[in-house]
């Protein structure tokens, strides 16, 4: 089944202890993103990576890092999270021949 | 930057009433695409439009793109508690490889039974 997977789909943590939220897609995309939702201000893209080993700032990468080395995975990290972090998660992959977005199931974050 | 704008952010009907949201942008599009989430869970693709004035239907809903390919309606006949959820429309700020997709904010249907 061609899917976008996310882990962990729920995290409580504490100010300032390292994460990192996995998401792996298995239909050979080569345009991955992440994004965060929060209540008002819809999906706000953090980075994205349009293949392996390219990657660049969306419009809310602060505090935020990724990496690309495989095609199919896509790991967001936080170095040090705060509470303003706190927020519901989503990967997203798609292929160059359309901009239709499949979106991974999410990932709830909240930041003690 | 390139804004799409949906306008209002929430919106209640009672069942069995039509229901019908706007879509916005500042630039012209290449396409525009609506995405459907439910509560609790993950936007989902619903359709793309990419012809000018261009109409397509899925069941109940109707999503026409605008003539001057700036705007976009969704329009759902006959609603049911099935339709709710948080409706997307989303569109490319390039073409191709580089593009990145703008969504708007979303609007959120509640449906009374």
């Amino acid at each position: 089944e061609a899917q976008v997977t996310q882990n962990p789909r729920y995290l409580i943590t504490v100010t300032g202890k390292k994460l990192t939220v996995t998401c792996s897609q298995n239909m050979n995309h080569e345009y991955m993103s992440w994004y965060r939702q929060d209540p008002g201000l819809g999906l706000r893209q953090i980075y994205y990576s349009m293949n392996v080993e390219v990657t660049d700032k969306g419009d809310v990468p602060e505090g935020y890092k990724v990496s690309r080395k495989e095609k199919r995975n896509f790991p967001l990290i936080l170095e040090s999270p705060s509470p303003n972090q706190t927020s519901l998660y989503f990967c997203a992959s798609r292929t160059y021949r359309t901009d239709t977005q499949y979106f991974g199931p999410g990932t709830r974050l909240t930041v003690l | 930057g390139q804004q799409v704008m949906q306008i209002p952010q929430y919106q209640h009907v009672q069942e069995g009433e039509d229901f019908t949201t706007y879509c916005n942008s500042s630039t012209t599009l290449s396409n525009i695409q609506w995405y459907k989430q439910r509560p609790g869970g993950h936007p989902v693709f619903l359709i793309q439009l990419v012809k000018s004035g261009e109409v397509k239907k899925q069941k109940r809903l109707t999503f026409q793109f605008g003539e001057a390919k700036k705007n976009s309606s969704l329009h759902i006949t006959a609603t049911q508690t099935t339709d709710v959820g948080t409706y997307f429309c989303a569109g490319p700020l390039f073409t191709g490889a580089n593009s990145k997709l703008t969504f708007g904010k979303g609007i959120t249907l509640s449906v009374r039974p």
